[in-house]
């Protein structure tokens, strides 16, 4: 089965600076990676997501780049305020739907 | 966008006793729904996929005569705990796919069995 692994398990920025999440996985059949954002007490929001043939998406703020040979896409948050802080979840889905192990992000202000 | 609602977002239940939360896609229909369980600081996990019509597909080690699914629209699955106990206290979230792709979840149940 597939296997996504999330770097890092904590993050700390200062605000203003940017923050980087990287997701690898294993299943060459994953072809969709979504990235939600959770707050504390609340369901996973869908921030941004990108295909397998694209290799960049950027909303704003929020950018997220695909390697499809090397497996590994990440999350790129520029300008961080402290609004950003909460907890970050990337996927990626194929034949199935698989979530990393989230990264807790805290911008400090 | 494409909204997904749970009822209640917090439920505390006396054990012995069964609690229904429902996960609603307000503007879209879901073919597909999805019931997770999280642990405090922990990622979401996957406990059961519905789909309309049908019988749920649980993971394993997923108690399916406890956790009843229905799946009867395109729009509302319920969760029904069964014989809750204090070790089923946790958050619940569901969730409704989108062009069999791009998941969308609710906001959540937290049940407290006391």
């Amino acid at each position: 089965g597939e296997n996504v692994e999330q770097h890092p398990s904590t993050l700390s920025v200062q605000e203003g600076d940017s923050a980087v999440i990287k997701c690898t996985y294993s299943d060459s059949a994953s072809n969709y990676f979504p990235w939600y954002k959770q707050e504390l007490g609340k369901g996973p929001q869908l921030i941004i997501d990108i295909r397998s043939n694209v290799g960049e998406k950027k909303d704003q703020r929020i950018a997220v780049t695909l390697n499809k040979t090397a497996k590994h896409f990440s999350l790129h948050i520029t300008e961080t305020q402290p609004e950003d802080s909460a907890v970050y979840f990337c996927a990626a889905s194929g034949n199935q739907f698989y979530f990393g192990t989230g990264t807790s992000l805290t911008v400090i202000p | 966008g494409a909204v997904v609602s749970q009822h209640p977002s917090r439920v505390i239940c006396k054990s012995g006793t069964s609690v229904k939360i429902e996960c609603r896609s307000l503007d879209f229909q879901a073919t597909t729904m999805f019931w997770y369980r999280q642990f405090p600081k922990q990622s979401l996990m996957l406990m059961a996929t519905s789909n309309e019509g049908s019988k749920a597909t649980y993971e394993q080690g997923v108690e399916k005569d406890k956790f009843l699914i229905n799946h009867a629209s395109l729009t509302l699955s319920t969760l029904t705990v069964t014989s809750a106990h204090p070790e089923d206290s946790s958050f619940y979230i569901c969730s409704g796919d989108r062009r069999q792709e791009t998941q969308y979840f609710g906001p959540g149940t937290r049940l407290l069995v006391l």
